[in-house]
């Protein structure tokens, strides 16, 4: 069964610290990772998308990897802000039309 | 601004009822998705369409109906046959299937009692 999963379920963390965010997959066959950012009551904003052939995505203060062969990836956040306080969700696609989630990690950063 | 738009934010029905959801996108994106999402547990693919007047179920259709009449529109319909349908419902979409990013609205609330 293909599945993802991530661990821990909450995170807490002093502001302006480093900090990775984990998501691991059962089937290394995967089309592409994407990992997703969504506040409270609210949809999810997409904040990196790594095809399958790529080994990590940067966009500003975050940085995505993906190791397929050990079926990880991290989102590697640096100098963390309050405002990133928000539930992170890694989703693959692992050859198919649809995107398998993970629960999310809950991240808060403390002032 | 290019994005997609749930309508409405929060919606209350009767045990019974149906009710429709609203998706609509302006991304000239040919897949659209319906997702629901429950407490502690990942989204769960409903519906998608890869094109206009096509559509697939998903892992949970059971009880739900969708529609592709125009490329920018996907409404869902949960029908009094879902057993439990009180949960918040994501539209997605993306240029196609399979290698591309997927975006997703705000979201609607459906509360069922």
């Amino acid at each position: 069964k293909q599945e993802v999963t991530q661990i821990p379920a909450a995170l807490s963390v002093p502001e302006g610290e480093n900090l990775v965010l984990n998501c691991s997959f059962t089937d290394s066959a995967i089309y592409n990772l994407q990992w997703f950012r969504q506040d409270p009551g609210k949809g999810l904003t997409s904040l990196l998308l790594i095809q399958s052939s790529q080994r990590e995505q940067t966009s500003g203060r975050l940085n995505a990897s993906l190791d397929k062969s050990s079926g990880r990836s991290t989102l590697y956040i640096a100098a963390s802000q309050p405002g990133d306080s928000a539930t992170y969700l890694c989703a693959v696609n692992f050859g198919n039309e649809k995107l398998t989630f993970g629960t999310g990690t809950r991240l808060t950063i403390i002032p | 601004d290019g994005g997609i738009t749930q309508s409405p934010k929060y919606l209350f029905r009767k045990e019974g009822q149906n009710v429709t959801l609203s998706c609509e996108q302006n991304l000239n994106h040919d897949a659209m998705y319906w997702y629901r999402q429950d407490p502690g547990q990942g989204l769960r693919l409903i519906y998608y369409s890869q094109i206009v007047n096509d559509f697939q179920k998903g892992d949970i259709a059971e009880g739900y109906s969708v529609s592709r009449e125009k490329k920018e529109s996907f409404p869902l319909t949960v029908t009094s046959a879902q057993k439990n349908p009180t949960a918040f419902y994501l539209c997605a979409s993306s240029m196609g299937i399979g290698f591309y990013e997927q975006y997703f609205g705000p979201g609607t609330r459906l509360t069922v009692t």
